[in-house]
């Protein structure tokens, strides 16, 4: 149990189009998940909260006009890059918690992530 | 504000040896601490937690970590390392933020090389 899944894995895109990124939680209801961005040097950086039904809450400094989060049902949320340009190449990774769970204190689950290469 | 520092950008350890992979934290009340590891263009998989109660937590493929609560760390460590534990370590703690909701904040990650 407890399977993110997050698509595409790879995506390779043309400079200034946009790009979706999906994360579902496949066996549990989440109504809170977690876009993070990596970089070359490893460390993760939260970019967002995504709530199901409401907006997204952005961390300081990510542009929300930019990588526009949508939580439209307890199981999905997807991350778009807009206009996405070199330096957005990253590898994106969403996690998400279990709505039962959570007040429980247990961990977020990961999805395997996504590998974006702008061109 | 909370924290997580992971003070090694690497480990090397020889197969067979003891390993151990350092994190301190700062967090405002009780923390709760996790310990994932990555394996390359993958995404995180959860290793152990400390919630309350033991301070030494098991957890999955004969890791375990040490919470020191006067220290404020939370150090993995496995009895004899495997190639095959090769990998990025993360630690992370989870706490409050202003808003009241509990948010993760990540350490850097610790490479681990296990030498055969």
């Amino acid at each position: 149990g407890a399977v993110v899944s997050q698509h595409p894995s790879r995506v390779i895109c043309k400079s200034g189009t946009s790009v979706k990124i999906e994360c579902r939680s496949l066996d549990f209801q989440a109504t809170t998940m977690f876009w993070y961005r990596q970089f070359p040097k490893k460390s993760l950086m939260l970019m967002a909260t995504s709530n199901e039904g409401s907006k997204a809450t952005y961390e300081q400094g990510v542009e929300k006009d930019k990588f526009l989060i949508n939580h439209a049902s307890l199981t999905l949320s997807t991350l778009t890059v807009t206009s996405a340009h070199p330096e957005d190449s990253s590898f994106y990774i969403c996690s998400a918690r279990d709505n039962l769970l959570w007040r429980e204190n247990t961990e977020a689950f990961f999805g395997q992530g996504t590998r974006l290469t702008v061109v | 504000a909370q924290s997580v520092a992971q003070p090694e950008d690497q480990v090397n350890v020889a197969e067979g040896n003891p390993l151990t992979v350092k994190c301190t934290y700062s967090v405002s009340g009780n923390p709760y601490l996790f310990w994932y590891v990555q394996y390359p263009n993958r995404g995180l998989q959860f290793l152990l937690k400390y919630i309350t109660g033991d301070n030494l937590v098991k957890g999955s493929y004969g890791f375990e970590a040490e919470f020191n609560k006067s220290q404020t760390s939370f150090h993995l460590k496995k009895p004899s390392a495997l190639v095959s534990d090769s990998a990025l370590y993360f630690c992370a703690v989870r706490g409050m933020n202003s808003g009241g909701y509990q948010k993760v904040t990540f350490g850097t990650g610790t490479k681990l090389q296990v030498i055969p």
